[in-house]
């Protein structure tokens, strides 16, 4: 079994849109958790955390569920600029290796 | 702002040649970390470091080699180039400051073995 599992996409939405992007991982030992955003060909950057009780930055929520061991990526009123392809990230603690899911491609289109 | 360099964006040798991948931070961070990313595959961490002269293997360590002799440069060694190893190599770092949990990368070098 995978350890971090995303579906890879890729999600083709309209600008304005809301899409929701879900994460499992396998290791309910995990501690941490984070989406990073990718860009085509660039490196990839953190997007964001993700606390227990939910999280928000601007038009974009995290949400963990523990017991489902499940990670949740909400984006509203998509823009253009919000194609990329979307990690989910999880770790045990902060001094072991951060786990990549394989990602989840995203286009917003015009 | 933190910046990690690596040695080249291109680098194209042939099958059998030793090849040294170099990546430099600028922000005094302790980990380091050298993943290769291929499509359908996504990133997988090939060798990490948390301290000068340390290494750890990560999950595909074989045919790779990695070295830590400054706290800023980690560099990834293939010691006998093979085709597979055609990939995109990506290096990061982070800090045990941030608690370790924020990976900042480089740009990544697109390595094609002929």
């Amino acid at each position: 079994r995978k350890e971090v599992e995303q579906d890879p996409g890729p999600f083709n939405v309209p600008e304005g849109a809301t899409v929701a992007f879900n994460c499992t991982y396998s290791n309910s030992a995990s501690q941490s958790f984070f989406w990073y955003r990718q860009d085509c060909r660039k490196e990839p950057k953190l997007l964001m955390s993700v606390y227990s009780s939910g999280n928000e930055d601007g038009r974009f929520t995290a949400q963990l569920n523990r017991a489902s061991q499940y990670i949740s990526l909400l984006i509203r009123d998509s823009k253009l600029s919000d194609s990329a392809t979307y990690l989910c990230v999880v770790t045990l603690s902060g001094n072991t290796p951060l786990v990549f899911g394989k990602g989840t491609r995203l286009s917003v289109i015009a | 702002d933190v910046k990690v360099t690596q040695s080249s964006r291109y680098l194209v040798k042939r099958t059998g040649e030793k090849v040294f991948l170099e990546c430099v931070q600028d922000m005094d961070h302790e980990n380091m970390f050298w993943y290769r990313q291929d499509p359908g595959l996504g990133l997988r961490l090939i060798y990490f470091s948390y301290d000068v002269k340390m290494k750890e293997k990560g999950d595909i360590p074989e045919g790779y080699s990695v070295s830590r002799e400054k706290k800023e440069r980690f560099s990834l060694i293939l010691e006998s180039a093979s085709t597979n190893q055609t990939s995109m190599y990506l290096c990061a770092s982070s800090s045990l400051r941030d608690r370790g949990y924020e990976q900042y990368f480089g740009p990544g070098t697109r390595l094609t073995v002929t």
